[in-house]
């Protein structure tokens, strides 16, 4: 079963717009949420993240808000840049757990 | 300072054979996971490390699965007898400590085909 969701496997915004990468779970035990940014041949990096006692947590360009009551999770980039395309993965843990579960990724497409 | 590093960046071996996969993690760090993210799906947790405690193995799909983690540092992910649906990237990552919200360090990746 997929405990993270995310459901637009790809999306293409004009630079200088927003973005907005959407995630949902299904785990209601999961209380630390993050996002990771991916580009070809390389890992992960880490970009934000929120904890479930917030719902909103902003850095720079990137805010990441947590609705805990539909389970939903979404990064917002502004304004958006063409460096900002690669694959974004949403990823929830436990409090006290170690492993991430991820969802399956979004591939943005920055457009110039 | 340096990143997890992991060897080799690609194999490509036969159905059948055994393979080693290589982590180093961020010197410091001690706690260690490995991932593999098949295509067009996300990271799946294979197993972590903390320290010298028992590894969390919940994750491996199956017993030609293991992984060993020598002296608190270098890892070692072997897949025996590999099968073409081992076919995926791995992925090593490192963390300060085993805690709920350390941020996990993500290293390349080893990119695996079994043919």
């Amino acid at each position: 079963d997929q405990q993270v969701k995310q459901n637009s496997p790809s999306l293409s915004v004009q630079e200088g717009r927003i973005s907005i990468l959407n995630c949902d779970y299904t785990n209601s035990m999961f209380d630390y949420f993050l996002w990771y940014k991916k580009y070809p041949a390389e890992g992960p990096t880490f970009l934000i993240s929120i904890s479930s006692i917030k719902d909103k947590n902003e850095d720079g360009r990137f805010t990441v808000f947590l609705n805990k009551s539909a389970k939903h999770l979404s990064l917002h980039i502004v304004p958006s840049q063409p460096g900002d395309s690669a694959v974004y993965f949403c990823a929830a843990s436990i409090q006290g757990a170690q492993k991430l579960v991820f969802g399956q990724g979004t591939r943005l497409t920055i457009n110039p | 300072g340096a990143g997890v590093s992991q060897s080799p960046s690609n194999k490509v071996t036969e159905k059948g054979k055994d393979v080693e996969l290589r982590c180093d993690p961020i010197s410091g760090h001690t706690a260690l996971y490995w991932y593999r993210q098949s295509l067009g799906q996300g990271l799946e947790f294979l197993i972590y490390f903390q320290g010298n405690s028992a590894p969390d193995k919940s994750g491996l799909p199956s017993d030609r699965f293991s992984a060993e983690r020598t002296g608190g540092s270098v890892s070692t992910l072997t897949i025996q007898r590999t099968q073409q649906e081992d076919s995926a990237v791995y992925l090593c990552a490192s963390s300060k400590r085993v805690v709920g919200g350390e941020t996990q360090y993500f290293g390349p990746g080893t990119r695996l085909l079994v043919l």
